[in-house]
């Protein structure tokens, strides 16, 4: 069965300062890949996705993720956090070949202080 | 706007009293997800529906159970709830499972406590 590692499970930062969330997969063929955001209080949102093309995604609020394929990774990145930032951040995985159902790490707490 | 709406938010029930919690859609999605998440922890997919089709997870326990009337309704059934089983209880939808709409949209949760 797939698996989908986030390292960092609570970063807290200032703000200004550069984030960077891993998200390593264990599945070896074509996937999917998301990055999930959750705000305090507010439901799961989709941050940005990935299926194809360009590896390097951009996503809402500044966010982008780059596939590397050959580390099995999607790391989530953005130059500079603002406050309005500080919340769960989830990475999914689906198996390609015509799988919709996602594989969710446990998630990072970004905490950002102003 | 449309949305996935979840109710109710929060549910307490008493150990070994069935519960229902719903999940309703404004999007037309074919898929529609439950997953149960607790806390520090990745989401655990229970069951989805794709249209009408039920797929239940081999880990999924038999205590729960699942209902889909139409496309814009979902139901998860606790027969008798746990004290384990206390959780926040996730509906998503998905457009349908296709590579270009597979991106799941999702309800605010209810919040579920045993007692």
């Amino acid at each position: 069965a797939q698996s989908v590692s986030q390292h960092n499970h609570h970063v807290i930062l200032s703000e200004a300062a550069s984030l960077e969330l891993g998200c390593n997969y264990s599945y070896g063929g074509t996937v999917n890949l998301f990055w999930y955001v959750q705000y305090p209080g507010q439901h799961l949102q989709l941050l940005l996705k990935y299926f194809s093309g360009d590896p390097l995604v951009k996503g809402i609020k500044g966010f982008e993720a780059e596939f590397i394929k050959s580390k099995f990774s999607f790391n989530l990145r953005k130059p500079s956090v603002q406050w309005s930032d500080t919340a769960e951040y989830f990475c999914a995985v689906n198996a390609g070949g015509g799988s919709y159902i996602p594989t969710f790490g446990r998630g990072t707490s970004l905490i950002v202080h102003p | 706007d449309a949305m996935v709406i979840q109710n109710p938010r929060y549910q307490v029930t008493q150990f070994g009293k069935p519960v229902t919690l719903s999940c309703s859609q404004t999007l037309n999605h074919n898929v529609m997800y439950w997953y149960q998440q607790k806390s520090s922890q990745a989401p655990k997919l229970l069951f989805h529906y794709y249209d009408k089709d039920f797929n239940n997870e081999a880990d999924t326990p038999d205590n729960f159970q699942s209902r889909r009337p139409n496309t814009s309704f979902c139901f998860l059934d606790i027969r008798s709830p746990g004290l384990g089983d206390a959780a926040m209880y996730l509906c998503a939808t998905s457009r349908d499972g296709s590579v270009a709409y597979n991106e799941q949209f999702f309800g605010p949760g209810t919040r579920l406590t045993v007692l």
